[in-house]
């Protein structure tokens, strides 16, 4: 069974400034996705970024990206440039390719970014 | 736009009482999906449906069953509500395309007394 691990159950960072949010998975499986979402308060989650795990390069989508290191099996997410609106539950996910779309999540980060 | 409603955002019910959570997609999504979220625990799968008709047990069934009559509805039911099962619950589909985006709703908090 996979494991996803969320290190950071809480982190705070100023306006404007770079934040990273750690995440480690255990697998044994070589072929999957990795997956940041964001639960801002009161709203619903959405995807924020996408990494294949046959791909090297590290995905990006504007100010997030993240770095995925497959034999290290981390995918932690860098925000840049840190926005209010940025304030959320950030959950890291794992789901194997033939695993009929099931997803594992961590347990979660709560980002704050502050004024 | 893309949506998942779910049909009650705030319930209370008593031990015993028999509970229907309603998710509707307007995507033609094939895949849809009952999680429970508790503070700590980040989301746990309870159920899943793959298609019509069609279910998947997740990590955390027990207490629980679902139904998908049509494609765009699953519902989840608490056969008999227990106080262990006051959580915040959240529906979401995904396309039959291996994307791994789910499209959640807003989420259904459940308190059981």
């Amino acid at each position: 069974a996979q494991t996803v691990t969320q290190s950071q159950p809480e982190m705070s960072v100023q306006e404007a400034e770079t934040v990273t949010l750690s995440c480690t998975y255990d697998t044994s499986e070589n072929n999957y996705y990795l997956f940041w979402y964001k639960q801002p308060p009161s709203r619903q989650m959405i995807l924020v970024i996408r990494q294949e795990a046959y791909k090297q390069q590290n995905a990006t989508e504007n100010r997030f990206s993240v770095n995925f290191q497959k034999a290290a099996k981390s995918f932690s997410l860098k925000i840049s440039d840190s926005q209010l609106g940025d304030t959320a539950m950030y959950f890291c996910a794992f789901m194997r390719v033939g695993s009929n779309y099931k997803l594992t999540f961590g347990k979660g980060t709560l980002l704050t970014v502050n004024p | 736009d893309v949506k998942v409603t779910q049909s009650s955002r705030y319930l209370v019910k008593r031990t015993g009482e028999k509970v229907f959570l309603e998710c509707v997609q307007d995507m033609d999504h094939e895949n849809m999906f009952w999680y429970r979220q508790d503070p700590g625990l980040g989301l746990r799968l309870i159920y899943f449906s793959y298609d019509v008709k069609m279910k998947e047990k997740g990590d955390i069934p027990e207490g629980y069953s679902v139904s998908r009559e049509k494609k765009e509805r699953f519902s989840l039911i608490l056969e008999s509500a227990s106080t262990n099962q006051t959580s915040m619950y959240l529906c979401a589909s995904m396309s039959g395309l291996y994307t791994g985006e789910l499209f959640f709703g807003e989420g259904s908090r459940l308190t059981v007394l």
